[in-house]
């Protein structure tokens, strides 16, 4: 596509639920990272993938968080058992090479919300 | 350790006026990659501009232009003539370019044109 897409854009979600967050990258790009952005607060690392596997995972917060990505190109991210403290935006951004020297092309985000 | 600070929480500009974001990194690294990313409220974050640590000119991409003073490391932004479009959240970020797998990100500075 023409950007990076993520959905959905919004997720409200009960204590204890599990979720999962979709990225789909530009077409073509290699790597793909997900960060999380707290309020008021800037851009956390959770995980990095080249293609479809995962060099860095160290920014993950717990094991209740996962990604996989598949066919090297969308990406999904998955919380279990929801916490409050895990809401956040999560955003997902891609490239066409870990190794560019450019900056990374964003998606919109999504929205959690733990109630 | 990698680290950017943005020590300017809100800032307010005339339209029309100049306005400088200030940004302080410090890293180990000798070749890294400094970038200034855009948050407007609908929360996708754009690429604004970028600096290279051998680059020997400071960056300029139309209005935006940066201020890049390596021995005292910093990277501020200058937005020239501002637009009520300018208007938004700005992140300051800093990326190793031989290990490029994470941004790291400040906690951003919060930028209002009043007309």
């Amino acid at each position: 596509g023409a950007g990076v897409s993520q959905s959905p854009s919004n997720k409200v979600t009960e204590k204890g639920k599990d979720v999962e967050l979709r990225c789909d990258p530009i077409s073509g790009h290699t790597a793909l990272y997900w960060y999380r952005q707290s309020l008021g607060q800037g851009l956390e690392f959770l995980i990095y993938f080249q293609g479809n596997s995962a060099p860095d995972k160290s920014g993950l917060p717990s094991d209740r968080f996962s990604a996989e990505r598949t066919g090297g190109s969308v990406s999904t991210l998955t919380i279990q058992r929801t916490q409050q403290e895990d809401s956040a935006v999560y955003l997902c951004a891609s490239s066409s090479s870990s190794g560019t020297y450019y900056g990374y092309t964003f998606g919109s985000g999504t929205r959690l919300t733990v109630v | 350790a990698q680290k950017i600070t943005q020590t300017q929480p809100g800032m307010f500009v005339q339209e029309k006026e100049a306005v400088t974001l200030d940004c302080t990194y410090d890293t180990s690294d000798p070749s890294y990659g400094l970038f200034w990313y855009k948050q407007p409220s609908s929360g996708e974050m754009i690429f604004l501009i970028y600096q290279g640590s051998y680059d020997q000119q400071n960056a300029t991409e139309g209005r935006y232009s940066l201020n890049f003073q390596k021995a005292r490391k910093s990277a501020n932004l200058v937005i020239s003539a501002s637009q009520l479009g300018d208007s938004a959240m700005y992140f300051c970020a800093m990326r190793n370019l031989n290990t490029g797998n994470q941004f790291y990100f400040g906690t951003g500075t919060s930028l209002t044109v009043i007309p």
